[in-house]
């Protein structure tokens, strides 16, 4: 049972343009989440968060939306630059019970941004 | 600061064997966590060590075990490995009460033949 979806295993987008990312989770007891990027031959990186109370959190280029209702989060990179290109993984916990690394993962979105 | 370093990169092992693995944690984070990365897939969380104590495992059998010490390193431990068992074991390391941020090593990639 994948609990957290990234339905879409590539993305390709311009240098300048915006990258969305999107992801969906089916357990409510998800309060916080996060997205990390891995280059090959590299552990995952974290790249932004988001708590459950929360509906945007922006750092700079970075800006991750979370609709509860659907849950659905996406992650917004703008503008893209050829040093995004990596792979994207949306990841979920639950923050509230103090044991906040244990994360599920999606399965990760490849971005390549092309000049 | 130092961050999170696991050894070794690199490992192939024969099937039933048993391996070991090990992480040192960023410091001053008392939480250590292990997931394994098949190819193609996300990370799966293994299991996580809070003040040399299991505090959570995921859905793996058994045989995957392990180990935090005082300063805060910690090993994972597989027995009678399976072919299957071949995958990225990432470590993460994180401060429980400093929010879900967890930073990970660049993994030991595993090769069981």
């Amino acid at each position: 049972d994948q609990q957290v979806k990234q339905n879409s295993p590539s993305l390709s987008v311009q240098e300048g343009r915006i990258s969305i990312l999107n992801c969906d989770y089916t357990n409510s007891m998800f309060d916080y989440f996060l997205w990390y990027k891995k280059y090959p031959a590299e552990g995952p990186t974290f790249l932004i968060s988001i708590s459950s109370i929360k509906d945007k959190n922006e750092d700079g280029r970075f800006t991750v939306f979370l609709n509860k209702s659907a849950k659905h989060l996406s992650l917004h990179i703008v503008p893209s630059q050829p040093g995004d290109s990596a792979v994207y993984f949306c990841a979920a916990g639950n923050d509230g019970t103090g044991t906040a690394s244990k994360l599920t993962f999606g399965t990760g979105t490849r971005l390549q941004v092309t000049l | 600061e130092t961050g999170v370093t696991q050894s070794p990169t690199h490992l192939i092992k024969t099937r039933g064997q048993q391996v070991t693995l090990r992480c040192s944690s960023q410091s001053g984070h008392n939480t250590v966590s292990w997931y394994q990365q098949a190819l193609g897939q996300g990370p799966q969380f293994i299991f996580q060590y809070y003040r040399e104590e299991e505090n959570g495992r995921g859905n793996f059998p058994p045989r995957f075990s392990g180990l935090q010490f005082p300063n805060y390193s910690s090993e994972l431990n597989v027995n009678a490995l399976e072919l299957d068992d071949s995958a990225l074991y990432l470590c993460a390391s994180s401060l429980v009460a400093g929010g879900a941020e967890a930073f990970f090593g660049q993994g030991t990639r595993l090769t069981v033949v």
